[in-house]
């Protein structure tokens, strides 16, 4: 079956500018986390959505960071002024349900440059 | 907090040497402990995992144990493949209800024929 998808693979943007980044995770999947994969470093955690709610942001960096899910399914996650800092691989992972065991499946990523 | 701490590479080995990279981790509680691989261009996939202390995960000849004791969950193979070069990432689930991940930084692995 189709696995996650991540759209764009890639999106240069300049400073200052307002970015979304999408996801389809796996269908019948409730559980979606949001990780940033920085260069030379492993994923870290930013977001976790159980159905449409966001169970846990505690790992966005600030306020410029927001996602929604807003239909249990697709999530968008979005960054307002862009900075040179943002610059990161976003992925996307997806479990049939939350908590600890769950194999979580993830997307290729989007590659975000702020220029 | 939570960490995990692996061995740095880059680690080069010749094809059917023997592959050790070591993961360590700090955690409350009782983890999952599981390793994670990269392909060039592809995205990360679950390789194995172990769900309680003294738990072997194994797969496509790679395993990993457990060990409470020592706090490892050490990554190992009897003999690799040049299709094997890949960034390996050991990581453990936070705890809680919702399972976020925190990850080491990864070990890229070169196997040369």
């Amino acid at each position: 079956g189709a696995g996650v998808s991540q759209t764009p693979s890639n999106k240069v943007t300049e400073k200052g500018k307002y970015v979304e980044l999408r996801c389809d995770p796996i269908s019948g999947h409730t559980a979606l986390y949001w990780y940033r994969q920085s260069l030379g470093q492993g994923p870290e955690f930013l977001i976790y959505f159980q159905g449409t709610g966001a169970a846990d942001d505690s790992g966005l960096p600030n306020d410029r960071f927001f996602a929604v899910r807003p239909e249990g399914s697709v999530s968008t996650l979005k960054i307002q002024r862009t900075e040179r800092g943002d610059s990161a691989v976003y992925l996307c992972a997806s479990s049939k349900t939350s908590g600890r065991h769950n194999e979580q499946f993830f997307g290729p990523g989007t590659r975000l440059t702020v220029l | 907090g939570d960490s995990v701490t692996q061995m740095e590479g880059p680690v080069t080995l010749s094809e059917e040497a023997f592959l050790t990279i070591n993961c360590t981790y700090t955690a409350t509680g009782y983890p999952s402990l599981f390793w994670y691989v990269q392909y060039p261009g592809e995205g990360l996939q679950l390789l194995l995992k172990a769900t309680k202390a003294d738990d072997k995960g194994s797969n496509k000849g790679f395993e990993a144990t457990y060990r409470k004791e020592t706090t490892s969950f050490h990554l190992e193979k009897g003999s690799v493949q040049v299709s094997d070069s890949a960034v390996y990432f050991c990581a453990l689930d936070s705890g809680g209800s919702q399972g976020n991940l925190i990850f080491g930084k990864g070990t890229k692995l070169s196997v040369k024929p």
